[in-house]
């Protein structure tokens, strides 16, 4: 059974960084095909791509944010974290991590980030 | 950047109808779409993938179809655990997947 689960700061400043950790079970990230995503959603809106780290350490991350955000993973640890900088109030969401294989197939239960002094 | 927009914004039917779901891509991603059902509270999960296979233990009663550009969520049935809001999802072109706005169906 794939599990994962998402774990961070509850509550951000303006100009902060982000660091979120995905920890997960269930499967490898060293096997082929397989990834790991970052999704989120703002209260009452839409879902949005943010990154995703597959196996071989191939990463992707949505253009309008590539700027402020870094993927990375320890397979060792089953762990993946997302780092976001200068974080803003309309970055305030939930955010999901996900495994992926060919599609997000499994979702951990989501955390939720509020950007405010 | 592929735009998916979804229609209706709002679906009403009443448990036992049939609901049409619709998506659209702004160019096309082959069969590369998928489905995801959330319920208010949870995260959203896997209905669809390849725009007509279920995943695993998605009853019958949903269904996908189309290529291309247009594609359709099809629930035969209503039942009351199906009233929740339905986002399609490419994931033909990269660097990233794209998300629809959503459809939410409710009970009329």
């Amino acid at each position: 059974q794939i599990t994962l689960k998402e774990s961070g700061p509850t509550l951000v400043k303006p100009t902060q960084t982000l660091t979120l950790t995905c920890t997960f079970s269930g499967f490898s990230l060293s096997t082929s095909g397989v990834g790991v995503g970052w999704i989120r959603q703002p209260p009452g809106k839409a879902l949005e791509w943010l990154a995703l780290i597959y196996w071989n350490d191939d990463k992707r991350y949505s253009p309008s944010l590539k700027s402020r955000l870094t993927i990375t993973k320890d397979t060792s640890k089953n762990q993946v974290v997302l780092t976001m900088t200068n974080m803003d109030p309309v970055d305030t969401a939930t955010y999901y991590c996900a495994h992926v294989d060919i599609v997000a197939t499994a979702w951990g239960q989501g955390t939720m980030v509020t950007v405010s002094s | 950047e592929i735009v998916m927009t979804q229609s209706p914004a709002t679906l009403s039917v009443s448990p036992g109808e049939r609901a049409t779901l619709s998506c659209r891509a702004s160019q096309s991603v082959s069969s590369n779409l998928a489905w995801y059902q959330q319920k208010p509270g949870q995260a959203p999960r896997l209905l669809i993938y390849g725009a007509s296979t279920r995943a695993t233990g998605i009853p019958a009663r949903f269904s996908g179809s189309g290529s291309g550009t247009e594609f359709t969520l099809t629930i035969s049935s209503l039942q009351s655990e199906d009233f929740a809001v339905y986002y399609c999802q490419q994931y033909n072109n990269w660097p990233i997947f794209t998300f629809g706005p959503g459809t939410k169906v409710d009970i009329k």
